[in-house]
């Protein structure tokens, strides 16, 4: 069974659109994570989530937006995208804390023509 | 700025030799991790060395940190071609409450 599963893996939209990135974790972890790895392989924090907690990086353009219906699950909402927004985006999440060893989902790879 | 910031950015060596891979970073941390990803793939977690810890073994994987200068190394004994991978660490700072990774050393094992 997958530990960490995103859906869609490719994704393909216009500038504007609105989209969402779903992510699942079946490891009953506390903590989920949203992070952009552009095409350097730059690996970027963009959100730390748990029940108490949503950790925001500032650098995030409030078009993009966590939504958590509950501890298992961590979407992304992107408004508007924009040609910039185009990476692979992951999802993680982790047990105890923000800085515990962290499992990945497979990425998904946003193209904005 | 990067916390973590890896050396070299790129390695190509021949299976079975080892590969030494170095990061460097600039505040105080509780933890030091490595991660490994191949290519079109997610972060897998190799090891994570905490900061009263001097090194760590895993399988063929060594890891050292020297918290007085700031950087940590990650050694691959006995390489194999399935080693080729990008690998990167993540410092777990002490006053902030997320990870921050390098960008990470690109490893070639030729067969």
């Amino acid at each position: 069974d997958t530990a960490v599963s995103q859906t869609p893996k490719y994704l393909v939209t216009q500038m504007g659109n609105d989209k969402s990135i779903k992510c699942e974790q079946n490891l009953g972890h506390d903590t989920m994570y949203w992070y952009k790895q552009d095409s350097k392989k730059f690996l970027k924090i963009m959100f730390s989530y748990n029940n108490k907690e949503l950790i925001i990086n500032e650098t995030v353009p409030n078009r993009f937006s966590p939504k958590s219906p509950d501890k298992a699950h961590l979407n992304l909402h992107i408004n508007s995208l924009e040609l910039g927004d185009s990476a692979v985006y992951f999802c993680a999440s982790s047990q105890n804390g923000f800085t515990d060893t962290q499992y990945f989902g497979p990425g998904t790879r946003l193209t904005v023509l | 700025s990067q916390q973590g910031e890896e050396d070299p950015q790129a390695l190509s060596i021949q299976e079975g030799e080892n590969a030494t891979m170095n990061c460097s970073y600039k505040t105080s941390i509780n933890n030091l991790q490595w991660y490994r990803q191949n290519s079109g793939r997610g972060l897998v977690h190799l090891i994570l060395i905490r900061s009263n810890e001097r090194e760590k073994h895993s399988g063929r994987l060594r890891v050292t940190l020297d918290t007085s200068k700031k950087s940590s190394s990650l050694l691959i004994t006995a390489s194999r071609a399935a080693d080729t991978a990008s690998y990167f660490c993540a410092t777990g700072p002490g006053s902030a409450r997320q990870l921050t990774f390098g960008s990470g050393t690109q490893l070639t094992v030729l067969p």
